[in-house]
Parts: C-alpha cells; sequence; structure tokens
C-alpha cells in the first residue's frame, strides 16, 4: 500500500505569494492532518480535515486555509507570504478524525519564502 | 493544555552503547504518547505508542519506552544503538482531543563511532 504523498516537495516563493500544498493520503484513509515544523517552533499543529469539513485547527493565522475533497486528498494554501512561513509543512493521514493513536506521515514539502 | 519537554536537545553516543531519551508531558486527562523518528529529508516514522495497559511498550528497531504516571515521563530506551539510529527523536503527547498531536522539540541523536 503506498504511503502518503506530497507534492511538491521543495518550494521557492517570495514574499506576499500564496501557496498552495497537496497532500494524497494513504488509500482508505479519510483524515488528513497538517503540521509545520520549524526550527525555532518545532512540529505545530495547523488543522484536520475529514470528509472534507475542517474539524479542528491550530493556532495559526487565517492565512492559512485548507481543504478536502471528496477522494481524501488535501491541500493546504498559505496566502501573503512571509518569511517566517519558510518550514517544513508536514501531512498526515488516518482512518478517522482525531485518530493520533494511527497517523502515518508523509515526506513533507519544504517551502523557502525569500 | 498539554505540552512535552524533551529537555536534552542533542545527545551523543558511542556505536553499541545503550540510550536513553527523555521525555516529560503535561496532560489533562489519560494521554496517548507517541515517540516518532526522522531522518534528514524524511518524514516522521512512528516508533512505539502507549495508550494504555503495560506501562513498557515494545517498538520497531529494538526501541522501548516506559510510561512513568507519577513522574510524567515516556522516556525512550535502546540497548545498543547502531550508526543508522542517528536522527532526530521527537515525543508526542495526544489524547483524540482537538488539538491534534502535540510534539517535543526534538532530541539530535549522535552517534560516535
Amino acid at each position: 500500500k503506498a504511503g502518503v504523498t506530497q507534492t511538491p516537495r521543495y518550494l521557492i516563493k517570495t514574499r506576499g505569494q500564496q501557496v498552495t500544498l497537496s497532500c494524497s493520503p494513504i488509500s482508505g484513509h479519510r483524515s488528513v492532518s497538517w503540521y509545520q515544523q520549524t526550527p525555532g517552533q518545532g512540529l505545530q499543529f495547523l488543522f484536520e480535515y475529514f470528509s472534507e469539513t475542517q474539524r479542528n485547527k491550530g493556532n495559526f493565522p487565517g492565512r492559512f486555509s485548507g481543504r478536502q475533497f471528496s477522494n481524501s486528498r488535501s491541500e493546504m494554501n498559505v496566502s501573503t507570504l512571509e518569511l517566517g512561513d519558510s518550514a517544513l509543512y508536514l501531512c498526515a493521514s488516518s482512518l478517522y478524525p482525531r485518530s493520533v493513536n494511527e497517523q502515518f506521515f508523509g515526506p513533507g514539502t519544504r517551502l523557502t519564502v525569500l | 493544555a498539554q505540552s512535552v519537554t524533551q529537555p536534552d536537545i542533542h545527545i551523543t553516543v558511542s556505536e553499541g552503547a545503550s540510550l536513553e531519551l527523555r521525555c516529560n508531558y503535561s496532560y489533562g486527562a489519560t494521554p496517548y504518547l507517541f515517540w516518532y523518528v526522522q531522518s534528514p529529508g524524511q518524514g516522521l516514522q512512528l516508533l512505539l505508542k502507549y495508550f494504555s495497559g503495560d506501562t513498557l511498550v515494545q517498538g520497531i528497531k529494538g526501541f522501548e519506552a516506559e510510561f512513568k504516571r507519577s513522574q510524567s515521563s515516556f522516556n525512550l530506551r535502546k540497548p545498543s544503538v547502531h550508526w543508522s539510529d542517528a536522527a532526530e527523536y521527537f515525543c508526542a503527547v495526544g489524547g483524540g482531543g482537538a488539538d491534534g498531536l502535540t510534539f517535543g522539540k526534538g532530541t539530535h541523536l549522535i552517534i560516535q563511532p
């Protein structure tokens, strides 16, 4: 069974631009969570989607948003990029929402904001 | 609010020596506890998890962890490390609530030959 895939793996943007990251969960998994990883703040929960609905959200500004499609694939969008948004963005999938006990992580998308 | 503390930012261990990585957590109810490993350029791989029952948990790659409720700790151990164990290790806590997983800042493990 294929794992969680994330595209693109690397991305370079400039301040003020917007970016969209994609995550394809493990087949059959319906819940997708997103995390931001930075050297200063570590790993932080962004949000979780299940059945095309955002179930919960971490403490991030409204510039960070996401969505989930009927095939469970998820995208996250960051608008008006800031230098501090440079990070590794990790996606994790699980069968059910809030199933922190069975989350499987993708390799991440490395975003660099110049 | 839930939180995780990993007191050691870096640990250096000789190959073949034993390893213990410390993790302390704060959580209002019975926690779910996890250890993940991250190699450079990779995502997170689950090493082991604790939900309930036996407080000594066995994981992959020869790792184990012990849950001590009285000390709010969940330390990771391995009797003999290999050079391939060099990586970043994260302890995490979650309870199936609305906040996803809360991670510690990580411990960077260096293996000396």
